[in-house]
């Protein structure tokens, strides 16, 4: 398996709702990351997690919480968001054979975030 | 700080021409650059990773190339497709005061016509 996966493809909700975003690979992979991507703009850091460890935190709100339960796995979760924050959220992953970002990253299809 | 810049933003040719995309960046110690192609809507695919002691590295008809000391790369596409429209990112991976960082340019679109 090759991919990076992500779920769900699109997601509507609003300022006061609860929901996760999940992502998942099984290559093995021990680092994962989280980005957002505004429309027309490239994407932008958010998270990094290695051995499943938080390593960088790119100084993203509380409202947002990111969780990895195991090496595979990686979630976004997502509360009392703002319509700003509307945006595709991309997973990637890497191994880990140099420090972190300095790995080839592995990128999911996104999830296509709307806040209302 | 650094910062990845490139050029054209967006780029139309006949289906047949080779073309070049470029990309720059303001601080020469990075440790690799990567190319990515991203479709409409979609995720990003990884196409080149060239590390800082490499020159070059190909994949079919792509190539890319990397001059850390000038603080650019080009990536080539030879003998281009329509099924190559896509939105072309270049991103760094290098260390600054606060850590390691992965940066990425603005993407060049290109549309490659039938």
């Amino acid at each position: 398996d090759t991919e990076v996966t992500q779920t769900p493809k699109h997601l509507v909700m609003g300022m006061t709702n609860k929901k996760s975003l999940k992502c998942e690979q099984h290559m093995g992979h021990r680092a994962m990351y989280w980005y957002k991507q505004k429309a027309k703009k490239p994407p932008e850091l958010m998270f990094v997690y290695s051995y499943e460890k938080l390593s960088i935190n790119e100084s993203v709100p509380s409202r947002f919480s990111p969780e990895c339960p195991n090496s595979s796995l990686l979630n976004l979760h997502l509360h009392a968001l703002q319509p700003e924050d509307s945006a595709l959220y991309l997973c990637a992953s890497s191994q880990l054979e140099l420090a972190t970002l300095y790995n080839e990253q592995f990128f999911g299809p996104g999830t296509r975030l709307t806040v209302l | 700080k650094q910062e990845v810049t490139q050029i054209p933003a967006a780029l139309s040719v006949p289906e047949g021409e080779n073309l070049v995309l470029n990309c720059s960046f303001t601080d020469s110690a990075i440790y690799n650059l990567q190319w990515f192609r991203q479709d409409p809507g979609k995720g990003l695919t990884s196409l080149l990773l060239i590390q800082s002691s490499q020159r070059e590295q190909t994949s079919g008809r792509l190539n890319a190339s990397l001059d850390k000391s000038s603080g650019r790369s080009t990536l080539y596409i030879a003998a281009s497709q329509p099924g190559d429209s896509a939105t072309y990112l270049c991103a760094v991976a290098f260390r600054d005061n606060y850590g390691q960082n992965f940066v990425f340019g603005p993407g060049t679109r290109l549309s490659v016509l039938p």
